[in-house]
């Protein structure tokens, strides 16, 4: 009955190599986010999606791609890894657009580039 | 730009002592305001929200007030337990949806 959930859990490859995270969600929601933390544990967006319509871009770096097979997933590919993207990466997803709106987030995914 | 500043941690306290974790936010206009709350090893979970000015969030004794005249959303609790450590993330909402969130404040309570 997990509302957010994300796969693997864990990453560890090495730099170069291209990796995907997936992110699915079980609550009807019209949009879902991707949110990095780094070592710091400072959160920031990368990208949104609402009914599989990229809205929000955050000048991530063309390396990263999200798709929206359907509205309950949310996937991420990333090309040629490097050792900055070592971070965790939390998908989220919320009803709708609207500023009021709760956003509920998955466990995450630890990505380690060696 | 918009942004969200908290305070600095990490914030060690007795069990039961009183708890605040600053937060201030900039912004043109009214932004919702949120406290989200990270467990060791786990993604975030909604503490408390205010989507209006004046606004008062509260879930499991935090709460917090949306003040608009300092541009502020401080969490505070009576009592802390040890099972309320934790990171605690002040954010605001900055267009679609999209959070903005403060570096995170890390709660260390000891028995």
């Amino acid at each position: 009955d997990t509302a957010v959930s994300q796969t693997p859990k864990y990453l560890v490859t090495q730099m170069g190599n291209d990796k995907s995270i997936k992110c699915e969600q079980n609550l009807g929601h019209d949009t879902m986010y991707w949110y990095k933390q780094d070592s710091k544990k400072f959160l920031k967006i990368m990208f949104s999606y609402n009914n599989k319509e990229l809205i929000i871009n955050e000048t991530v770096p063309n390396r990263f791609s999200p798709k929206s097979p359907d509205k309950a997933h949310l996937n991420l590919h990333i090309n040629s890894l490097e050792l900055g993207d070592s971070a965790v990466y939390f998908c989220a997803s919320s009803q709708g657009l609207s500023e009021v709106e709760t956003q509920y987030f998955g466990p995450g995914t630890r990505l380690l580039v060696l | 730009g918009d942004s969200v500043t908290q305070m600095e941690g990490p914030v060690t306290l007795s069990e039961e002592a009183f708890l605040t974790i600053n937060c201030t936010y900039t912004a043109t206009g009214y932004p919702s305001l949120f406290w989200y709350v990270q467990y060791p090893g786990e993604g975030l979970q909604l503490l408390l929200k205010a989507t209006k000015a004046d606004d008062k969030g509260s879930n499991k004794g935090f709460e917090a007030t949306y003040r608009k005249e300092t541009t502020s959303f401080h969490l505070e609790k009576g009592s802390v337990q040890v099972s309320d450590s934790a990171v605690y993330f002040c954010a605001r909402n900055g267009g679609y949806n999209k959070l903005i969130f403060g570096a995170g404040t890390r709660l260390a309570v000891h028995p």
